[in-house]
Parts: structure tokens; C-alpha cells; sequence
């Protein structure tokens, strides 16, 4: 069975640092692009970061350019997302997701399966 | 303010069929990009409900189907169950934004 698993989420004061991590079983992490997505209270979804199999490539939404880092450790089945520089407006259910197999034209593809997500709160 | 634009809400009755709009630009789905939607129900994590335009994964009811034409997509869902009632999006990707993107989102109400 594929699960996905998010932790580290928590409360951050404003201008602090966050690591997430999303631990994956039941598939072939290696072979698999992987996503984050996040949703603000009560808002809708929004797109933040991917990477594809062997981290040749990582993509970022404008949002968060600059400040957050997608990694991951395809020896651990784990993925990762660093997040500096934080504010108030990154404050949101963080989910990681699963993307296509391979790396071609990853932004395009669906995700698939979803984590139950980890609570980011930026506040002082 | 998404690229892709969203109803924010519709509703309908149990056993009616009900659509849901996501229009785009030549920069989305007018661009020839597929679009896929999720389901998320309340308090859950959002779930794959239709991928490439009109291809339902393993285990979503046939009640639910997609289309796209020129720089629009719609779901729609037909034999309207309660279960149903969830908030539902759509994505694609948006050249302009060099990103993927998600439409801001349709509550569904069941009646």
C-alpha cells in the first residue's frame, strides 16, 4: 500500500526556519518525481515544490523562491522541504504528494498519492 | 488569484447531475496542457479524482467523468450522492508561471 507521511510541521515565529519531512513506503521511491502543496486555512490549494527521481531538477512556486529548499534522500524514502525565512502567509497544512515516474514534464502530470499532511503556523 | 478559474460554489439534489467549470488561458489549458481534478472531503487529504482530462483512476464510480475543450475543462458528476459533498479542484500547468497550478476551488452541496 503507498502511504505518504509528513512531519516537522509546527508553531515558527515569524523570519525562523522549518524542516519538513515526508517519509514514503509501498513504491518505488527512487524511480518517482515528488511534490509539496500546501493549503492556508480555509483557502484552496496551491502548488509549492517539486523534484524529480534523482534531484537533477527542482522547481519552486514565485511564493516561495529563495526561501524554501525541496530535497530528498532516495536512500532513506524520505522527502524534504527547508523552509526559511518564514512569515505569516506561509502558514498552511503542508502535503507532500507523489508525482509521476520519471522526470519528463513533471509539472504537468497529476499527484498521487497524498500525505495526511503536517500544520505549518507562522506567528510571534 | 488563480490562472484557473473556478465556481465557488455549486449544489444540487440527490440523483441530479451537476457540472463544474475550470476556465483557463493560452497560457493553461488553452495551451494544450492536461488538467486533473481532486476531491477532498472535509478534514481530509485531497484525493486524485481525474487525470488527463477525462480518465478516472482505479476505484473512483464512473458517476464522475471530465472533459476539456479549448482553454475550459468541466467534471462532471451525475447521480448526485451525499457522499459527494466535498470541495473540488482543478490543476494544470500554467507556462506564464513556469508551475503547476490549482483553480481556487468549487464547494460542493448536496441538498
Amino acid at each position: 500500500d503507498v502511504q505518504l507521511v509528513e512531519s516537522g510541521g509546527g508553531l515558527v515565529k515569524p523570519g525562523g526556519s522549518l524542516r519538513l519531512s515526508c517519509a514514503a513506503s509501498g513504491f518505488t521511491f527512487s524511480t518517482y518525481s515528488m511534490i509539496w502543496v500546501r493549503q492556508a486555512p480555509g483557502k484552496g490549494l496551491e502548488w509549492v515544490s517539486s523534484i524529480t527521481p534523482s534531484s537533477g531538477y527542482m522547481f519552486y512556486a514565485d511564493s516561495v523562491k529563495g526561501r524554501f529548499t525541496i530535497s530528498r534522500d532516495n536512500a532513506k524514502n524520505s522527502l524534504y522541504l527547508r523552509m526559511n525565512s518564514l512569515r505569516a502567509e506561509d502558514t498552511a497544512m503542508y502535503y507532500c504528494a507523489r508525482g509521476p515516474e520519471g522526470a519528463t514534464a513533471i509539472l504537468t502530470k497529476w499527484f498521487d498519492p497524498w500525505g495526511q499532511g503536517t500544520l505549518v503556523t507562522v506567528s510571534s | 488569484q488563480s490562472v484557473l478559474t473556478q465556481p465557488p460554489s455549486v449544489s444540487g439534489a440527490p440523483g441530479q447531475r451537476v457540472t463544474i467549470s475550470c476556465t483557463g488561458s493560452s497560457s493553461n489549458i488553452g495551451a494544450g496542457y492536461d488538467v486533473h481534478w481532486y476531491q477532498q472531503l472535509p478534514g481530509t487529504a485531497p484525493k486524485l479524482l481525474m487525470f488527463a482530462n477525462n480518465n478516472r483512476p482505479s476505484g473512483v464510480p464512473d458517476r464522475f467523468s471530465g472533459s476539456k475543450s479549448g482553454t475550459s475543462a468541466s467534471l462532471a458528476i451525475t447521480g448526485l450522492q451525499a457522499e459527494d459533498e466535498a470541495d473540488y479542484y482543478c490543476q494544470s500547468y500554467d507556462s506564464s508561471l513556469s508551475g503547476s497550478a490549482f483553480g481556487g476551488g468549487t464547494k460542493l452541496t448536496v441538498l
